[in-house]
């Protein structure tokens, strides 16, 4: 059974940078084809992906935001960490991470979801 | 960039048909990239629901249908009930971007 489940701040300030966690069970980020992937989605707005990481270490970002975020595994920990930086409150948003294998280019099993609120 | 049009809101009576169009912008949309559908009840994380173009996960009721011709996809809802009320997204992969776009969303209403 593949689970996935969000961590981090719930409240950020601007400039500051957000770190989330994203723990996972069911499957290996070793496994040929696998990767892991971030979605974001402001309240009451569409779904925005924003970042995936495979197996191999292949990185690959929104290019609309691929300067304020690193994507890395911890392979050994079943954990995926997303880092944006320079924060803003219109990134307020709830931060989703999900399953993702290579040729299926599709998210099947998604965490809950963190909502991550930017304020002063 | 890459976008994919969904209409902001549809509605239906119980046990009706309705459909969601998905249409791209982009020519690789119709060049062998596959839509995928989400949907997502409220205050709920989405949920895979259409993938590969035509193709249901396991435990997706058959009362629900994709199609995909050129750049434009469709998903259907027929026996339309009260539990189907949420948004439904499309999804698909952009090579030119290297990277995943949704659609805007579209809010089913169940009259």
């Amino acid at each position: 059974q593949i689970t996935l489940k969000e961590s981090g701040p719930t409240l950020v300030k601007p400039t500051e940078t957000l770190t989330l966690t994203c723990n996972f069970s069911g499957f290996s980020l070793s496994t040929s084809g696998v990767g892991v992937g971030w979605i974001r989605q402001p309240p009451g707005k569409a779904l925005e992906w924003l970042a995936l990481i495979y197996w191999n270490d292949d990185k690959r970002y929104s290019p609309s935001l691929k300067s304020r975020l690193t994507i890395t595994k911890d392979t050994s920990k079943h954990q995926v960490v997303l880092k944006m930086t320079n924060m803003d409150p219109v990134d307020t948003a709830t931060y989703y991470c999900a399953h993702h294998f290579w040729s299926r280019n599709n998210f099947d099993y998604w965490g809950q979801g963190a909502l991550v609120t930017v304020s002063s | 960039q890459s976008i994919l049009t969904q209409p902001p809101s549809v509605s239906g009576a119980p046990g009706q048909t309705i459909t969601i169009s998905c249409t791209g912008n982009s020519p690789k949309i119709g060049a062998g990239n596959d839509v995928h559908w989400y949907q997502q009840l409220p205050g709920t994380a989405p949920k895979l629901l259409i993938y590969g173009n035509t193709n249901r996960p396991s435990g997706v009721p058959d009362r629900f249908s994709g199609s995909k011709s050129g750049t434009s996809a469709s998903l259907a809802i027929t026996g339309l009930q009260a539990e189907d009320e949420a948004d439904y997204y499309c999804q698909s992969y952009d090579s030119s971007l290297s990277g995943w776009v949704f659609g805007g969303g579209t809010k089913l209403t169940v009259l």
